[in-house]
């Protein structure tokens, strides 16, 4: 009954890598979000996507970037990975039919910059 | 604008009620929703209070306005962070809109 997948669910990185995490959803969700969540800071939005190849800045998208070509999958891109990137990052989808039926999370991906 | 302010940590023992606050401001019509996370789960929708739920029509400059969630003789098990999030429209029926999550609570539950 899995409904958004995120591909890793730990993942290690060095410095400077390039790092590609990616999101897929089945349930044909028009939008598509990728949140980092950190203690005491709660989740925070990175960027967010409205339709395919679409997409928005969210509160904190500096050293990130992203890409949707296909409805279901939402990939955010590190460029060039830093230790301060280290950090759960939380993939979410809603539909628009509804905008008030909230998120549905995947189970997050822990990544480790070193 | 838009805000969303939670406390921060609650301990309790087994057997109590806690009620857990999450107080916002809203610009537009808002809706409100729990969220439970359990260690190395996906986040979970417990609740959602709508306009029409909370008879609370017009919209608008709602400024720190709280709609908690209670939860009755909890168990170690309710143990988790839960978080609020303020979904606040600009109009009814449309399909934008602001989602802003507060910053959760953590409930410890003590046997």
């Amino acid at each position: 009954d899995v409904k958004v997948t995120q591909s890793s669910r730990y993942l290690v990185k060095r410095t400077g890598e390039k790092v590609f995490l990616e999101c897929v959803q089945d349930m044909d969700h028009e939008n598509m979000f990728w949140y980092r969540q950190d203690p005491g800071l709660g989740l925070r939005l990175i960027y967010f996507s409205y339709d395919v190849k679409m997409k928005e800045k969210g509160d904190i998208p500096e050293g990130y970037s992203v890409s949707r070509e296909k409805k279901e999958r939402f990939s955010l891109i590190l460029e060039s990975a830093s230790t301060n990137q280290t950090s759960m990052y939380l993939c979410a989808s809603t539909t628009t039919k509804g905008f008030n039926y909230g998120y549905t999370f995947g189970s997050g991906t822990r990544l480790t910059v070193v | 604008s838009n805000s969303v302010k939670q406390t921060g940590q609650i301990t309790v023992s087994e057997g109590a009620s806690v009620t857990m606050n999450c107080t916002y401001t809203s610009t537009g019509y808002p809706t409100l929703f729990w969220y439970v996370e359990y260690p190395s789960k996906p986040l979970q929708l417990l609740q959602r209070e709508t306009m029409e739920n909370s008879k609370n029509f017009g919209g608008g400059n709602i400024k720190d306005k709280n709609s908690p969630i209670v939860k009755y003789s909890v168990q170690v098990s309710d143990s988790a962070v839960y978080y609020c999030l303020l979904g606040d429209q600009p109009c009814l029926g449309g399909s934008q809109g602001n989602l802003i999550f507060g910053k959760g609570t953590k409930l410890s539950v003590k046997p």
